[in-house]
C-alpha cells in the first residue's frame, strides 16, 4: 500500500535554529498538508498545499513557518528559528482529493528543541 | 467556530467487550466525519469516513453512522480484541473548507486479555 514517507523520525535541535522537516507524498497525490501533536495534546492544522502554494493556514503557522515542494516529489516545512514550544510531532498528509476523502498520514517526525 | 468533542479517556476493556467510543461535533453545512486511529508510536491512520447524513462508515469490525439529527458519530465495535489498543481521533473535514481537517483531543483504548 502506498505510503507517505517522513525523515527524520526524530530530531533534536537547538533554540534558536532552523529545522527542516521532509515528507515524500504518495505519488499521484495532488494535496499536502502539515499538521502537528504536542505532547499529549489534539493535532492541530498547520498548513495546506495545492498546485504549488499554500491554499490555507492556521493562526500557528506564522513567519517562522515555511512549506515547500522544491523538486516535485519532496514536500518540506522549515521552522527559521525554533522555540521550544515547536516541540511537538509533526505530521505530513496527502491527498488525492480533497479533505473529505480523508488523508494518508506519515509516521511523524519527532522535533525535540532544547 | 467547528469543533469536535469525544468522550474522556483512558479507556480500558476486557478482549471480546463491545466498544463505544462518542464524538459529536459542532459544524456549519454538512462536514465529512472521520476516524482516525493511532497506534502506539505509528502516525495516524484513517479508521473509517461517512460523508453525508446517516452514512455508515466501517473497517476491521468497527462502524460509526452519522447523525446529523444528533451531531453525532459515534464508534462502535461489537468485540474488541489487544491489538487494538490505541488512540481514536474523530475528525470532520468542513464543507465550505475543503483543506481542513478539525480533530477531537482522542480517546485512548487498552485492551486487556
Amino acid at each position: 500500500e502506498p505510503e507517505v514517507t517522513q525523515t527524520p523520525s526524530h530530531q533534536v535541535t537547538q533554540m534558536g535554529q532552523e529545522v527542516i522537516l521532509r515528507c515524500v507524498p504518495i505519488s499521484n497525490h495532488l494535496y499536502f498538508y502539515w499538521y502537528r501533536q504536542i505532547l499529549g495534546q489534539k493535532v492541530e492544522f498547520l498548513v495546506s498545499f495545492y498546485n504549488n502554494e499554500i491554499s490555507e493556514k492556521s493562526e500557528i503557522f506564522d513567519d517562522q513557518f515555511s512549506v515547500e515542494r522544491p523538486d516535485g516529489s519532496n514536500f518540506t516545512l522549515k521552522i527559521r528559528s525554533t522555540k521550544l514550544e515547536d516541540s511537538a510531532m509533526y505530521f505530513c498528509a496527502s491527498s488525492e482529493q480533497v479533505s473529505s476523502y480523508g488523508y494518508t498520514f506519515g509516521s511523524g517526525t519527532r522535533l525535540t528543541v532544547v | 467556530g467547528n469543533s469536535v468533542t469525544q468522550m474522556e479517556g483512558p479507556v480500558t476493556l476486557s478482549e471480546e467487550a463491545f466498544l463505544t467510543i462518542n464524538c459529536t461535533y459542532t459544524a456549519t453545512g454538512y462536514p465529512s466525519l472521520f476516524w482516525y486511529v493511532q497506534y502506539p508510536g505509528e502516525g495516524l491512520q484513517l479508521l473509517l469516513k461517512a460523508t453525508k447524513a446517516d452514512d455508515k462508515g466501517s473497517n476491521k469490525g468497527f462502524e460509526a453512522t452519522y447523525r446529523k439529527e444528533t451531531t453525532s458519530f459515534h464508534l462502535e465495535k461489537g468485540s474488541v480484541q489487544v491489538s487494538d489498543s490505541a488512540v481514536y481521533f474523530c475528525a470532520l473535514s468542513e464543507e465550505t473548507s475543503y483543506d481542513k481537517v478539525i480533530f477531537g483531543p482522542g480517546t485512548s483504548l487498552s485492551v486487556i486479555p
